[in-house]
Parts: C-alpha cells; structure tokens; sequence
C-alpha cells in the first residue's frame, strides 16, 4: 500500500496570507490528524477528522481549520499567516482513530516570512 | 491530564554501543497505549511499537527491545549495537481512551551515533 501522501513538501508564504496543505492517507483509512512541530513547541495536535466530521480539536485559534472529503482526503487551512506559524505541518491517517496506530506523511514544510 | 517526559534531549553514542532511550508518562486513564516513534532528517515520522497498558510483557524486535513497567509509568526502549543508520530524533507518545484518543507526545531524544 502507498503511505501517507502530503502536498505541497515545501512552502513560503508572507505574513497575512491564506494556506492549504493537503493529506491522502493510506487506502482504507478513515481519520486523518494533523500535528504542527515547531523546535520549540514540539509536536502538537491540531485536529482530527473521521468520516469528514472533525472528531477532535487541540488548542489552536480559529485561523486553523480543515476538512475532510468522501474519500478520506483532508485539507488544513491556515489563514492570516504569522511569522509563529512556520512549522511542518504532519499528517498521519489510521483505519479508525482512537489509539489506532498512526501513520504519517513526510510533513510540508511551511516558511512564513 | 496526559503527560508524556523524555527527560533526555540530546545523546551521543560511538557504534556498537548500547543506549536506553526513557519515556516516562502520566495518565489517569486505566486503558492507554503507548508508542515510540522515529523521525530522521528526512523529517517523517516511522512507526516503531505500539503497547497497551494491560500488556506489560517486554518487547524484541531485532536490535530494538522495549521495556514497559507500570509500577514506574515508564516505557523504556533500548537499541542494541547502535549503528550510524539509527541517528534520529526519537519520539515517545501516549493515548488514553478516555481523553478522547488524542496522541500526547513526548519532547524526543536526538540520538547521535558516532562511526
């Protein structure tokens, strides 16, 4: 089976615009989650989606939002970029969420200048 | 609350040698999972071990040994004769089923082999 799929790998945006990252996961998984891993925060959780409702939420401001289409891809948007948002941003994918294993893409690197 | 501590940050080894990578956790929940990960320069996170508390039984697979104690919240795991391939950054995680499945993640270890 092809892993996790993430694009774009690489982005630079400037301060106040929009952003959208998109994830496919493994074939037959249905929750997505995306992770923001900063140097000094670590990897934190932003969401996770299972049958396109947002199932879970970490503590990020409403700038951050995604979704998830019938076939299990995801989007995450970021809007109003600031310099602070310039991460990688993981997805991972599992068959059910929960404490499921989680799989994950090789991130996009996203550079807020 | 859900806390996973890698106290140690950075470790340097020399090839061949054994080194001990701790996870220590906190959870209230009686039913959890833990799982190590490892995320090279390449920066993808690999899947290495997934545990769950009711299964405290010790762990080989090849090179690579875990040691769960619950008595110490402590999930240990060891790399035996460490190679240059094994430098990563290493990342011990923890899901409880009662706080909603989310993955808590440690800070990780950044092992080092010297050849």
């Amino acid at each position: 089976k092809a892993g996790v799929t993430q694009t774009p790998r690489y982005l630079i945006k400037t301060r106040g615009q929009q952003v959208t990252l998109s994830c496919s996961p493994i074939s037959g998984h249905r929750s997505v989650s995306w992770y923001q891993q900063t140097p000094g925060q670590g990897l934190q959780f932003l969401f996770e989606y299972f049958s396109e409702t947002q199932r879970n939420k970490g503590n990020f401001p409403g700038r951050f939002s995604g979704r998830q289409f019938s076939n299990s891809r995801s989007e995450m948007n970021v809007s109003t970029l600031e310099l602070g948002d310039s991460a990688l941003y993981l997805c991972a994918s599992s068959p059910e969420g929960g404490s499921d294993t989680q799989y994950f893409g090789p991130g996009t690197r996203l550079t807020v200048l | 609350a859900q806390k996973v501590t890698q106290a140690q940050t950075e470790i340097s080894v020399v090839e061949k040698e054994d080194v001990t990578l701790d996870c220590v956790y906190e959870t209230r929940d009686t039913t959890y999972y833990l799982f190590w990960y490892k995320q090279p320069p390449s920066g993808e996170l690999v899947f290495l071990i997934r545990r769950n508390s009711f299964d405290e039984q010790n762990e080989i697979s090849g090179r690579y040994s875990w040691n769960f104690q619950k008595s110490t919240s402590s999930f240990n795991f060891t790399i035996t004769a460490s190679q240059v391939v094994d430098s990563a950054v290493y990342f011990c995680a923890l899901s409880g089923v009662n706080t909603g499945n989310q993955f808590y993640f440690g800070t990780g270890t950044s092992l080092t082999v010297i050849p």
